[in-house]
Formats: C-alpha cells, structure tokens, sequence
C-alpha cells in the first residue's frame, strides 16, 4: 500500500531531550515536506526537500534539523526540544516539488513539558 | 500579514446546502492554488487544484481562482454529512514552498 508513516504517533518528552521523529515514503517520490499544525496558525512548513541531500528551510525552521541520506526518509529532529514546540507534525510527499499533490502521514502529537 | 488568510469558520449548514469557502493571498507569485479536506485525526488529503484564473469542476466541488482579486473559493454543492471536515487552502510558488490557509472547520447537519 502506497503511504506515508510517521513514527512516533504520540510523543510526551521534557525540555532538552534530544529526539527524532521518523517519516518514510514508499512510492519513490522525490519531494518530502515536514509540517506543524497548531489551532489559529494552520499548517506551517518547517522544512522541505526536492531530493536526496537537498534540504530547503521552510515558514519555521527554527529549533528543527532534518536530513535526506535516502530517498524515502525524511527524519525531523528537534536537538532541544521546548514548550513551545508541542504541536501536530505531519510529514508529506509528492512525486516532484512541482506537482501540487502532496500525501500526508497520519502525523505525531508532540508535547514537549 | 499572513500570506495567506482564511475565513475561521467554523460553519453549520444544513445536508443539500452550498458552502462557500474563501481565502484571500498577498503574494502574486503564487501558481498554484489547492484546497485540502482534513478529517478529524487524519493527515489533509488533496481534493482540487488550479493552476490559472477561473472555474474547475468536480463533481460536487468547484474551485474557483480570482488571480486579480488575490481571492480563491471552494464551491460545494448538495453538502453531505461526509463532508464534514476541515478544509485548508494551499498554495505554493512552483517547486518552492507551500503556505496553507488556517483551515475552516464545517459540520453538515443531517
């Protein structure tokens, strides 16, 4: 089955403790996004990646690292996670960076205390 | 200013009414311009995209682009309760970054 999966689903964490959140595509798509998703904000990109080793920054990088060693992860890190970090992520891909459809994973709650 | 604003909603309406849904821009670059249903606990889905100014059609769906006006809108038409969702605008600069609206959240009543 085509799709994105995300892992962790749930995740309660404290200040400071490094972690990582893992995101995996099984349909070869070149374009991997990371999202966040707070109430009033909407869904705000953090970083995104048109291929292998190109990462771009996206609306809110700050406090986020992310990689692409291969094609089908895109793993979010939070080096020193906050409370200000507690959100909804989504992962997302799409075939090309230019193609409008992007699939979203079923995305990871995150509380950070 | 947000690049992108969208009306909060949220919005009731009784089954076989029509929902407009809007969302206004300040970037002309934006191309391309989509609108997302996401249901409660579920990553958005891709429901319609539009590249140019105008209508696109889809069953109950359409979308329309206002590129002069910096103002897109998302048609539905007889609403079913399935319908009940969140829907978010998109849009991006091509191959570039994507900016969503905050999404509206409407519930069809049976």
């Amino acid at each position: 089955e085509a799709q994105v999966t995300q892992n962790p689903r749930y995740l309660i964490t404290v200040t400071g403790k490094k972690l990582t959140v893992t995101c995996s595509q099984n349909m070869n798509h070149e374009y991997m996004s990371w999202y966040r998703q707070d109430p009033g904000l909407g869904l705000r990109q953090i970083y995104y990646s048109m291929n292998v080793e190109v990462t771009d920054k996206g609306d809110v990088p700050e406090g986020y690292k992310v990689s692409r060693k291969e094609k089908r992860n895109f793993p979010l890190i939070l080096e020193s996670p906050s409370p200000n970090q507690t959100s909804l992520y989504f992962c997302a891909s799409s075939i090309l960076a230019s193609y409008n459809e992007q699939f979203f994973g079923p995305g990871t709650r995150l509380t950070v205390l | 200013q947000k690049e992108v604003e969208q009306d909060p909603g949220p919005l009731s309406v009784p089954e076989g009414a029509i929902v407009s849904l809007n969302c206004t821009y300040s970037n002309s670059a934006f191309q391309y311009f989509m609108w997302y249903r996401q249901y409660s606990r579920k990553g958005p889905e891709l429901l319609m995209y539009t590249y140019s100014s105008g209508n696109k059609e889809d069953g109950r769906f359409t979308a329309q682009v206002d590129k002069s006006s910096k103002y897109i809108s998302l048609f539905i038409r007889d609403s079913q309760p399935s319908d009940s969702a969140t829907y978010l605008c998109a849009m991006m600069i091509t191959g570039n970054q994507f900016y969503f609206g905050t999404g509206t959240s409407l519930t069809v009543i049976p």
